[in-house]
């Protein structure tokens, strides 16, 4: 059984540019959320969704920001028009019920903003 | 909102000295989780303590759940290499959302 997928694991982006964010969870997870770290700092929770369904983004930036997660695929975190303060370590979570019960991460995607 | 507050931020010890981070909830919470992070790795989940008064042990790691289920405490006895890293503690809100503390970070003096 795969643990957790998140691609890319490094990404480079100039300051303007889009950033796409995948994460598959494990088999058998339908819940994800998504996390940043910055160097040195602790995990901030982002988003959380069912399949089909943000189902908490508080701690989402309200602009250039999206998360979705398909019926079919991996879901998704889409950062648009970056900027420098966007450079961060991303990690993708996932768990089989809610989030009451362990999360089992991703190995992050390195995003760094020129 | 619901708070976890984790100390110290950092902790300094010489191979095969002892290591305790603590963690306070602001509100009680159904449980708590504890993760530990390498350096440029990602969280692993390492432990889940539900009832009141627990005490759980992990070979060398002792875990404690408070009476109040408020407070919890991590101690590593003996540390070695392999336990370089940052711990962090979790536990759900009303909403069952993960809220973090900010982390432990072991770090063993050369």
């Amino acid at each position: 059984n795969a643990g957790v997928m998140q691609n890319p694991r490094h990404l480079v982006r100039r300051r303007g540019q889009e950033a796409r964010l995948r994460c598959s969870p494990m088999k058998g997870h339908s819940h994800v959320y998504w996390y940043r770290q910055l160097p040195e700092e602790g995990l901030k929770f982002m988003v959380y969704l069912q399949k089909e369904n943000i189902i908490d983004e508080s701690g989402m930036p309200k602009e250039r920001f999206s998360a979705e997660f398909p019926k079919e695929g991996p879901s998704i975190l889409r950062i648009q028009q970056v900027v420098r303060g966007d450079s961060a370590a991303y990690f993708c979570a996932s768990s089989p019920l809610s989030g009451i019960n362990e999360q089992f991460f991703g190995p992050g995607t390195r995003l760094t903003v020129l | 909102g619901q708070q976890v507050m984790q100390i110290p931020q950092y902790q300094h010890v010489q191979e095969g000295e002892d290591f305790t981070t603590y963690c306070n909830s602001s509100t009680t919470l159904s449980n708590i989780q504890w993760y530990k992070q390498r350096p440029g790795g990602h969280p692993v989940f390492l432990i889940q303590l539900v009832k009141s008064g627990e005490v759980k042990k992990q070979k060398r790691l002792t875990f404690q759940f408070g009476e109040a289920k408020k407070n919890s405490s991590l101690h590593i006895t003996a540390t070695q290499t392999t336990d370089v890293g940052t711990y962090f503690c979790a536990g759900p809100d009303s909403n069952y959302q993960l809220i973090w503390g900010a982390g432990t970070k072991l770090i063993i003096k050369p």
